[in-house]
């Protein structure tokens, strides 16, 4: 079946330091990719997709590039602040992206800047 | 517009009660469905629904029942609670390729 493995954490950087957090995939068919982050004391929230390989997703100075060669979507953000301190969570659905897909999360990963 | 909406926030139960969790969206999606999350384990589905009418088991689907008479609301319920059912749940609605996620409700069963 499907599966995402992520980075263990946590993960702690000073402010304006570069992150990167590693994704990687096992799906049979072509997925598509995402990342979202959860804040403290709520829920998920989309923070970007990618829909076929090589596609770049990116969104509040986040990006990740859909690797097909090495089954990888992995997260970058070139100078990080103390507001990105959330658990980010890799995930993948396997159905084409249409309403009724089911998403597969990775255990999650949280990241904790300090000023 | 509220969006997806959860309650309780936090409930604790002895072993062996039931209870259900309240779900409900105003957004009009045919989508929703129920995860739980645990530490390290990310997020695991639990039931989906289609549309109303339609119910589907997720990969963690034992010992909970879903219902879905209107769009509206997908209330998941805990026949009989056990400790292995602590955790964070997580409704959420879905439209093209994202999903919207409620507040949460964190579940202890003692």
């Amino acid at each position: 079946g499907d599966s995402v493995t992520q980075m263990e954490g946590p993960v702690t950087l000073s402010e304006e330091a570069f992150l990167t957090i590693n994704c990687t995939y096992t799906a049979t068919g072509y997925p598509s990719l995402f990342w979202y982050v959860q804040y403290p004391g709520e829920g998920l929230q989309l923070l970007l997709k990618a829909t076929k390989a090589d596609d770049k997703g990116s969104n509040k100075g986040f990006e990740a590039t859909y690797r097909k060669e090495t089954t990888s979507f992995h997260l970058e953000k070139g100078s990080v602040q103390v507001s990105d301190s959330a658990v980010y969570f890799c995930a993948l659905s396997d159905q084409g992206g249409n309403a009724g897909n089911m998403l597969t999360f990775g255990g999650g990963t949280r990241l904790m800047v300090k000023p | 517009n509220a969006g997806v909406t959860q309650t309780p926030k936090f409930q604790v139960l002895k072993t062996g009660q039931s209870m259900t969790l309240q779900c409900a969206q105003d957004m009009n999606h045919e989508y929703m469905s129920w995860y739980r999350q645990d530490p390290g384990m990310g997020l695991r589905l639990i039931h989906y629904s289609v549309g109303a009418g339609i119910t589907d088991q997720g990969e963690v689907p034992n010992g909970y029942n879903v219902s879905r008479s209107t769009t509206e609301d997908f209330p998941l319920r805990l026949l009989s609670a056990a400790p292995s059912q602590t955790s964070v749940y997580f409704c959420a609605t879905q439209q093209g390729y994202e999903q919207y996620f409620g507040p949460g409700t964190r579940l202890t069963v003692t």
